[in-house]
């Protein structure tokens, strides 16, 4: 059972557009949500964190909003860029230096 | 500068032909990981070393080990490679606390 769900595989956006993607999570002990970003051939880098005590955090073009009561987040990118375009994992863990685990990912495509 | 280096980046070996993939981490951290990703899937936690305690994920079957031998170096060893193995084997690594893991390229395994 997936505890941590990314259920768009794909995504394709307008470069300059806002890019939305979006994750859901089962288990009511996770406190912190991390944000990965994958190009091909390379391994994730970590891009963005939010804790439980936090709705919302932003870094420059990203920001990653949280709704724990329905056990979600969603990371927004403004505006995309084609350089933006790679595999994006979600990844959950009960507590800050805890073991996390991952979602599968979805791919963007930010198109030119 | 690489900060963790996997070798080697693609490795084929033989049904039941043991085979070893190797991490190496110029950042000190304390704390290395064995991911296996398989194609559009989550990376899914195989083992984990904190300092030299060495922590197996309770479905990571026994085909698979793992050795510490120093701060730098983590190795994953398949004794038996079965055609289920084949996957993507991402090394990672972090300090402590921190929930930022440091990921390596990976190493894509294929087994014939």
């Amino acid at each position: 059972d997936q505890q941590v769900k990314q259920n768009s595989p794909s995504l394709s956006v307008q470069e300059g557009r806002i890019s939305i993607l979006n994750c859901d999570y089962t288990n009511s002990m996770f406190d912190y949500f991390l944000w990965y970003k994958k190009y091909p051939a390379e391994g994730p880098t970590f891009l963005i964190s939010i804790s439980s005590i936090k709705d919302k955090n932003e870094d420059g073009r990203f920001t990653v909003f949280l709704n724990k009561s329905a056990k979600h987040l969603s990371l927004h990118i403004v505006p995309s860029q084609p350089g933006d375009s790679a595999v994006y994992f979600c990844a959950a863990s009960p507590l800050r230096g805890q073991n996390f685990v991952f979602g599968p990912g979805t791919r963007l495509s930010v198109l030119p | 500068d690489a900060m963790v280096i996997q070798n080697p980046r693609y490795q084929v070996t033989q049904f039941g032909k043991p085979v070893t993939l190797s991490c190496s981490q110029t950042l000190n951290h304390n704390v290395m990981y064995w991911y296996q990703q398989k194609s559009s899937q989550a990376p899914k936690l195989l083992f984990h070393y904190y300092d030299k305690d060495f922590n197996n994920e309770a479905d990571t079957p026994d085909n698979f080990q793992s050795r510490r031998p120093n701060t730098s170096f983590c190795f994953l060893d398949i004794r038996s490679p079965g055609l289920g193995d084949a996957a993507m084997y991402l090394c990672a690594t972090t300090l402590g606390t921190s929930n930022e893991q440091f990921f390596g390229p990976g190493t894509r395994l294929t087994v014939l």
